[in-house]
């Protein structure tokens, strides 16, 4: 069973172009989210969702960047216009739906660096 | 005021030693999590726990609800456990994203 797999592993834009993100979840799982770990910080949630719906986008700057997971296919963050400052980790994670108030586990994928030029 | 905190941001301890690493929490938590960060950058999750003590091979897992406090321990500890250890919480119920501290950079000298 495949975990978490992200594409690319490494991205190089320059300023001003766009970046795409992947994100393909564990087999069965139907919860995807996206962290962001900028140089020598923590990590900051961005933004969860489920397939074909965003449930909690509250992490994600509002302009610039969007995601989505749609109902066929990987999960994909997009960056459009980047700037020095969108450099960092991005990492994705899924877990499993077990519904109600229970909190599940989450798998985390191998990240891609993005570096803006 | 971070919503988790954790403590020690750095440790540095000799290969078997008994190691401790705290976490507090402010808000109300449906579960909390503990990670591991290798140098290459990739994260595996150890432990996720609501209440109670978990244990898997050397880590140990406890938290304490009414006090708002976690630990994870390693005990024997070994240079391969060199990594980021990072505390997470879910703070609302169900699945929801999770909202982390600033991890503790353990090294295990041999």
């Amino acid at each position: 069973n495949a975990g978490v797999m992200q594409n690319p592993r490494h991205l190089v834009r320059r300023r001003g172009q766009e970046a795409r993100l992947r994100c393909s979840p564990m087999k069965g799982h139907s919860h995807v989210y996206w962290y962001r770990q900028l140089p020598e910080e923590g990590l900051k949630f961005m933004v969860y969702l489920q397939k074909e719906n965003i449930i909690d986008e509250s992490g994600m700057p509002k302009e610039r960047f969007s995601a989505e997971f749609p109902k066929e296919g990987p999960s994909i963050l997009r960056i459009q216009q980047v700037v020095r400052g969108d450099s960092a980790a991005y990492f994705c994670a899924s877990s499993l739906s077990r519904g109600g108030e229970i909190a599940d586990t989450q798998y985390f994928g191998p990240g891609t660096r993005l570096t803006v030029l | 005021k971070n919503e988790v905190e954790q403590s020690p941001q750095n440790l540095t301890a000799q290969e078997g030693e008994f190691i401790t690493i705290n976490c507090s929490y402010s808000v109300g938590i449906s579960a909390l999590h503990w990670l591991q960060q290798h140098p290459g950058g990739g994260i595996v999750s150890l432990f996720m726990l609501s209440s109670g003590k978990k244990k898997h091979g050397r880590l140990i897992a406890t938290i304490n609800i009414q006090e708002k406090h976690s630990s994870l321990h390693i005990t024997a500890s070994h240079p391969r456990d060199s990594a980021v250890y990072i505390c997470a919480v879910s703070l609302r119920g169900g699945a929801d994203g999770l909202t982390f501290g600033k991890g503790t950079h353990l090294i295990i000298q041999p």
